[in-house]
């Protein structure tokens, strides 16, 4: 059974620093996504990574795929205050139920 | 346009009611998703909907019933609803890959907050 697991699961960091969420896996899987999700808000997909050693980034977000250690990280860089939300990192079950198999999620507060 | 739409946004109820949830998507996708979302924020994927083939987490109750008129809809039928049922409830949609199992990406409907009394 595919489960996956995040950390940490809360986070409060100033603003201008560094830090990595951490995402592992415990089977076989060839796609990853990252997540953010607003305060009442929906989910809004930031990366999918397809193949070992993908890195992508999109602003001060970087998220990279290990496939051999199934292991993901999402390293923010100096961070601002609009980072403030909830990620999730979700693996392709690669089954036919279709299901992508749902971290935790890892509340992220940046102080200004 | 809106891609994955629900409706309603709130829905406040008694216990033992029976409600319904609306979900469409315009983006030709061929699988729709319901998942609930509690308190703490985890996701539970309830249900998978592929081609008129239904796939159902076995941790639902049979209280909770997808139905989906074609493949642009799939609506959430809810029976004796109970507090525990209080959460909130997102659609979803992707496309299946074109070769191999597994799926894309899941586009996100704004969710149903729905509260029972």
């Amino acid at each position: 059974e595919l489960k996956v697991e995040q950390n940490p699961l809360f986070l409060s960091m100033q603003e201008g620093k560094n830090y990595t969420i951490y995402c592992n896996y415990s089977t076989t899987s060839d796609r990853l996504y990252w997540y953010r999700q607003d305060p009442g808000k929906s989910l809004e997909s930031l990366f999918v990574l397809l193949s070992n050693g993908a890195v992508k980034q999109e602003g001060r977000l970087m998220a990279s795929l290990d496939t051999k250690a199934r292991l993901s990280t999402l390293h923010i860089t100096a961070a601002v205050h609009d980072l403030s939300a909830t990620y999730f990192c979700a693996v392709d079950g690669w089954d036919s139920n279709y299901q992508l198999i749902w971290g935790a999620g890892t509340k992220l507060i940046i102080k200004p | 346009d809106t891609a994955v739409s629900q409706t309603p946004k709130y829905l406040v109820t008694q216990m033992g009611n029976d409600k319904s949830i609306k979900c469409e998507q315009n983006l030709g996708h061929d699988t729709m998703y319901w998942y609930k979302q509690d308190s703490k924020k985890f996701l539970k994927i309830m249900f998978s909907y592929n081609n008129k083939e239904l796939i159902i987490n076995e941790t639902v109750p049979n209280r909770f019933s997808p139905k989906s008129p074609d493949k642009a809809h799939l609506n959430l039928h809810i029976n004796s609803l109970e507090l525990g049922d209080s959460a909130v409830y997102f659609c979803a949609s992707s496309q299946g890959r074109t070769s191999g199992p597994g799926t894309d990406t899941q586009y996100f409907g704004p969710g149903t907050r729905l509260t029972v009394l």
